[in-house]
């Protein structure tokens, strides 16, 4: 079974404009979280997709949005970009289907993204 | 605030021997706890968890503890080797809907393991 994709893993871009980081789910999988690496902050939750809807969100400001479409696949948005965005974008998804059953998330390489 | 806390910055263990990974947490709705391994350049890759209904739980050559009235949990690896060189990652989540696709991380620990 294919692991999780992201696309593209690579990109830099200048202060002030928008990013699409791309993801898809392993086969079967509905639930899709993203995560920031940075290396003083860690691995931070910034929201959760399942069914097309978002379930969860982390704190983080309003330029962090995302969707998921009906396959699954996953898209985040980060507008107005800054400086102190730059960081690993990391990609997870998960069986989970609801609130009482326990699922592993298994993650994609990561987009690293440089804010110049 | 910081709800999972791995205090050992790194590690390191001979080759052969055991290595033990610490993790501690302070929020009591955490309910579900799990370790990941992570090379430079590649996501985490899931290794082992556990719930709190358990204290105990083994995979090859993995193995996590649970101690919930301490909330502290540990992996033990044995026996180490060097292909398990890399940084691990503790992380847990609380059950109920604000759980939702939502893991609480730790800040990592790198493990060297040398030959």
């Amino acid at each position: 079974k294919a692991g999780v994709t992201q696309t593209p893993r690579y990109l830099i871009k200048t202060r002030g404009q928008q990013v699409t980081l791309s993801c898809s789910p392993i086969s079967g999988h509905r639930s899709v979280s993203w995560y920031q690496q940075t290396p003083g902050q860690g691995l931070q939750f910034l929201f959760e997709y399942f069914s097309e809807t978002q379930r969860n969100k982390g704190n983080f400001p309003g330029r962090f949005s995302g969707r998921q479409f009906s396959n699954s696949r996953s898209e985040m948005n980060v507008s107005t970009l800054e400086l102190g965005d730059s960081a690993l974008y990391l990609c997870a998804s998960s069986l989970r289907v609801d609130r009482a059953s326990y699922n592993e998330q298994f993650f994609g390489p990561g987009t690293r993204l440089t804010v110049l | 605030d910081q709800q999972v806390k791995q205090n050992s910055p790194s590690l390191s263990v001979q080759e052969g021997r055991i290595s033990i990974l610490n993790c501690d947490y302070t929020n009591s709705m955490f309910d579900y706890f799990l370790w990941y391994k992570k090379y430079p350049a590649e996501g985490p890759t899931f290794l082992i968890s556990i719930s709190s209904i358990k204290d105990k739980n083994e995979d090859g050559r993995f193995t996590v503890f649970l101690n919930k009235s301490a909330k502290h949990l540990s992996l033990h690896i044995v026996p180490s080797q060097p292909g398990d060189s890399a940084v691990y990652f503790c992380a847990a989540s609380p059950a109920g809907g604000t759980s939702y696709g939502k893991l609480t991380f730790g800040q990592g620990t790198i493990l060297t393991v040398h030959p």
